[in-house]
Formats: C-alpha cells, sequence, structure tokens
C-alpha cells in the first residue's frame, strides 16, 4: 500500500523559515517524480513544486521560485520542501504527491496523494 | 499558460441520479487530462487519467471522456459517498501544473 505522510506544518511568521519533510513507503521511491500540491482554505489546487526521480530536475510555481527548494533523500524515502521568506498566500494545506511518471516534464497524472500538512502563516 | 474551466461549479442532484461533469480547456491538450475526487475533509484522489483511463480501485460508474478542449467525467449513478468536490487536471504545458476550479456535487 502506497502511503505519504507529510509533517513539518506550523505556525509561522511572515518572513520565517520551516521545512515540510513526506515519508513514502509502499512503492519504490526512486523510480517515481514527486510534487507538493497546496491547497488553501476552502480553496482549490495549487501545484507548487515538482521533483524528478533523478533528484535533478526540479520545477516550481513563479510565485515560490527563490524562496522555496525542493528535495529529496532516497536512503530515507522522504520528500522535503524548505520554505524561507514565507508570506501570508503561502498559508495552505501541503500535499506531497507520487507521480506516475520518473519524469516532471511527462504529462503523466499524480497517482497518490498524502493527507497533508498545514502551513499558517501569520504574526 | 492553459487555462481549465470547470462547469457547474455546483451540480444537485439525489443519489441513483447521473452526474455529467465539464472541464473545457483554453487550448488543446489532446487527452493529457486526469480528474480527481476530494471527500471533505480528506485528501484528493485519482480517479481518471488520460481522459478515459480509470486509476487502480475506481468503480466502473465512473468514466471520463473527450479530448482536445472538452472532456467529460460521468457519474453514471451517485452513490451517497460520490458527492464530493472533483477537479480536472492537465499537464501538458510544463510548468505549471493547472488544475480546474472545481465541481462541487452535492445532494
Amino acid at each position: 500500500e502506497v502511503q505519504l505522510v507529510e509533517s513539518g506544518g506550523e505556525l509561522v511568521q511572515p518572513g520565517g523559515s520551516l521545512v515540510l519533510s513526506c515519508v513514502a513507503s509502499g512503492f519504490t521511491f526512486t523510480n517515481y517524480a514527486m510534487h507538493w500540491v497546496r491547497q488553501a482554505p476552502g480553496k482549490g489546487l495549487e501545484w507548487v513544486s515538482g521533483l524528478g526521480a533523478n533528484g535533478r530536475d526540479k520545477y516550481y510555481i513563479n510565485s515560490v521560485r527563490g524562496r522555496v527548494t525542493i528535495s529529496r533523500d532516497e536512503s530515507r524515502n522522504t520528500l522535503y520542501l524548505e520554505m524561507k521568506s514565507v508570506r501570508a498566500e503561502d498559508t495552505a494545506r501541503y500535499y506531497c504527491v507520487k507521480d506516475q511518471s520518473s519524469m516532471v516534464t511527462i504529462p503523466a497524472a499524480f497517482e497518490y496523494w498524502g493527507q497533508g500538512t498545514v502551513v499558517t502563516v501569520s504574526s | 499558460e492553459v487555462v481549465l474551466t470547470q462547469s457547474p461549479a455546483t451540480l444537485s442532484l439525489s443519489p441513483g441520479e447521473r452526474a455529467t461533469l465539464s472541464c473545457r480547456t483554453s487550448q488543446s491538450i489532446t487527452s493529457s487530462l486526469a480528474w480527481y475526487q476530494q471527500r471533505p475533509g480528506q485528501p484528493p484522489r485519482l480517479l481518471i487519467y488520460d481522459a478515459s483511463k480509470r486509476a487502480t480501485g475506481v468503480p466502473v460508474r465512473f468514466s471520463g471522456s473527450g479530448s482536445g478542449t472538452d472532456f467529460t467525467l460521468t457519474i453514471s449513478s451517485l452513490e451517497p459517498e460520490d458527492f464530493a468536490v472533483y477537479f480536472c487536471h492537465h499537464r501538458i504545458t510544463w510548468p505549471p501544473v493547472s488544475f480546474g476550479g472545481g465541481t462541487k456535487v452535492e445532494i
């Protein structure tokens, strides 16, 4: 059974930093691209960042580029999202998502989603 | 950037009825469209990919169709657990990934 368990979400002040983690199990982590998708309270889905299985191909939505870094640790089967200089508009539930494919540039679907972790940016 | 427009925003139906949800794209995306279901308090779940292929474990009452710019998700006979929000999504132009705004299927 595929499981994606996120953690690291918290209340953080504007301008602060945090790291989200996602521990994956039930599949060969090294074979798949992974993503972070967020959902603000009562809103729709917004893709934030994607990382290829090779660990090198990284993509970001414009609004977070330069403030956010996606990475993966194959030895820990863990995906990370490092967030810096956070803003109120970053407030959302962040979902860790497994791709159907190994490459972020292939038009595949988001196959499995974790339960998410909540980031609240407020003073 | 391809824009996905879902309609209607809300669909009010009764259990046993047929639901037809639409997703239109601002430019052709061939058949590279997926549909997700999100129940209250739950993460999204993949239902349909490549416009018409059911994901693992998805009941046969869910079907997808369409290509180019017009896509449809059909639920042939609504079960109580099907009342949820449905999102369409594509990734043929990358980045960014685009999601539709969602259709809420309510009782």
